[in-house]
C-alpha cells in the first residue's frame, strides 16, 4: 500500500509569489494534517482537516490556507511568500480525527528566494 | 513556549549498547505520546507510542517509558544498531480533540560501529 504522498518534492519560489502543495493520504485515512519544519526545529502544526472540515489550526498567519477534497486529498496554499517560509512542509494522515497513529509523507522542500 | 523539550541535541552510543533518549513536557493535558525517527531528506517515521494510562510500551528493540508525575518520557533502544543513526523526535498530543502533535526539537543519535 502506498504511504502518504506529497508533491512537488522540491520547489523554489520568489518572495511575494504563491505556492500550492499537494498531499494524498494513505488509503482509508480521512484525516490530513500539515506541518512546517524549519532547520534545527521540530515540525510545527499548521492545519488539520477531517472529512473536508478544518478541525485545527496552528499559530500561522492567514497567508496559509488549506482544503481537503472529497477523496480526502489535500492542498496547502501559501500566499505572499516570505523568505521565512522556506522550510520542509510535511503532510500527515490518520484514520480519524484524533487518538490514532499519524503517518507522515516525505515532505515538500520549499525555498523562497 | 516550548511545551515538549528534548534537552540533548545529540547522543553517541556504541553499537550493541543501549541508547536512551529523553523528553520532557510541561502541558498536563497531553495524554498521548509518540516517538518518530527522521533521516535527512525524508519525512518522520513513526516508531512507537504510549498512552498516559500506561507507563511502558515495548515493540521489539524499542521501549518507551512514561513518568506522568515527572512529565518525562524516554525511548530505549536495545541493542543499538548502525541503522538507528537518525534524528529522533518526541511528540505529544491530546487524545480527544484534534490531532495536533507538539514536537520537541529532536535528538541526533549516532551509533558508533
Amino acid at each position: 500500500d502506498a504511504g502518504v504522498t506529497q508533491s512537488p518534492t522540491h520547489l523554489i519560489k520568489t518572495r511575494g509569489q504563491h505556492v500550492t502543495l499537494r498531499c494524498s493520504p494513505i488509503s482509508g485515512h480521512k484525516s490530513v494534517s500539515w506541518y512546517q519544519q524549519v532547520l534545527g526545529q521540530g515540525p510545527q502544526f499548521i492545519f488539520q482537516y477531517y472529512e473536508k472540515e478544518e478541525r485545527g489550526r496552528g499559530n500561522f498567519p492567514d497567508r496559509f490556507s488549506a482544503r481537503q477534497f472529497p477523496n480526502y486529498s489535500s492542498e496547502l496554499n501559501v500566499n505572499a511568500l516570505l523568505l521565512g517560509d522556506s522550510a520542509l512542509y510535511l503532510c500527515a494522515s490518520s484514520l480519524a480525527v484524533s487518538g490514532n497513529t499519524i503517518y507522515f509523507g516525505e515532505g515538500s522542500w520549499l525555498t523562497v528566494v | 513556549d516550548q511545551q515538549v523539550k528534548q534537552n540533548s541535541p545529540s547522543l553517541s552510543v556504541q553499537e550493541g549498547r543501549i541508547s536512551i533518549l529523553n523528553c520532557d513536557y510541561t502541558n498536563s493535558m497531553f495524554d498521548y505520546f509518540l516517538w518518530y525517527k527522521k533521516y535527512p531528506a525524508e519525512g518522520p517515521t513513526f516508531l512507537i507510542s504510549i498512552s498516559s494510562i500506561k507507563d511502558k510500551n515495548e515493540d521489539g528493540r524499542f521501549t518507551v517509558f512514561l513518568n506522568k508525575s515527572a512529565k518525562h518520557l524516554s525511548l530505549h533502544i536495545v541493542p543499538s544498531q548502525p541503522g538507528d543513526s537518525a534524528v529522533y523526535f518526541c511528540a505529544a498530543a491530546r487524545t480527544f480533540g484534534n490531532e495536533k502533535l507538539t514536537f520537541g526539537t529532536g535528538t541526533r543519535l549516532t551509533i558508533i560501529p
